[in-house]
């Protein structure tokens, strides 16, 4: 069973500081990772895509991908409350037709505290 | 920018009844999916297609089936709607190879 795994949460933090959101993922042969935000009620909206080792910056988002330790991240420089959101980790399921499948964790919720 | 389009945001229907959730894309994206949101359960996929009317199974197909007559609009079919099918669901569409997906608003489905 293929898997993505997210720390549930909540994970709160002060405005202002820095947020870290943590993936880890089970099929090696994985090449496209994502990261969504979602509000409560509402639908998920992609914020991150990554594709290769290394960081990846926008704005005052950074995704870290180490496909070696199989492992996806997000930064969140400045936090302001209106970050605060779940946030879903997704990882492509790469075999036979279904490359453009995707795997959800079941996101990470994150409080920024004014 | 990316539209995707769902039928209603808010449905209430009765246990037995033919459910039709309607999801339209302006994007000309080959790929559509469906899914639904628990609680604890995270995101599931029920069903998607690659191609005008191509279907497949994703991982919770029971109760569910699926049209795609035109390469914009993707129809979800509750054959004969249960409790247990109270859920949000969501349609999202991508265009080929390592693209995201990208989400509608959502359909916060009652079954009474």
């Amino acid at each position: 069973q293929k898997e993505v795994e997210q720390n549930s949460g909540p994970l709160s933090v002060p405005e202002g500081a820095i947020a870290s959101l943590n993936c880890t993922y089970s099929d090696r042969v994985s090449q496209s990772f994502f990261w969504y935000r979602q509000y409560s009620g509402k639908s998920p909206e992609l914020i991150m895509s990554i594709y290769s080792n290394g960081d990846k910056e926008d704005g005052r988002f950074t995704a870290q991908l180490n496909k070696a330790s199989q492992y996806v991240s997000l930064l969140i420089r400045d936090s302001q409350p209106s970050d605060s959101a779940t946030y879903l980790c997704a990882v492509n399921r790469d075999y036979g037709g279904s490359q453009g499948n995707l795997i959800f964790g079941k996101g990470t919720k994150l409080s920024v505290k004014p | 920018d990316v539209k995707v389009t769902q039928s209603s945001r808010y449905l209430v229907k009765r246990t037995g009844e033919k459910v039709f959730l309607e999801c339209v894309q302006d994007m000309d994206h080959e790929n559509m999916f469906w899914y639904r949101q628990d609680p604890g359960l995270g995101l599931r996929l029920i069903y998607f297609s690659y191609d005008v009317k191509m279907k497949e199974k994703g991982d919770i197909p029971e109760g569910y089936s699926v049209s795609r007559e035109k390469k914009e609009r993707f129809s979800l079919i509750l054959e004969s709607a249960s409790t247990n099918q109270t859920s949000m669901y969501l349609c999202a569409t991508k265009r080929g190879g390592n693209q995201p997906q990208h989400f509608g608003d959502g359909t916060r489905l009652s079954i009474l």
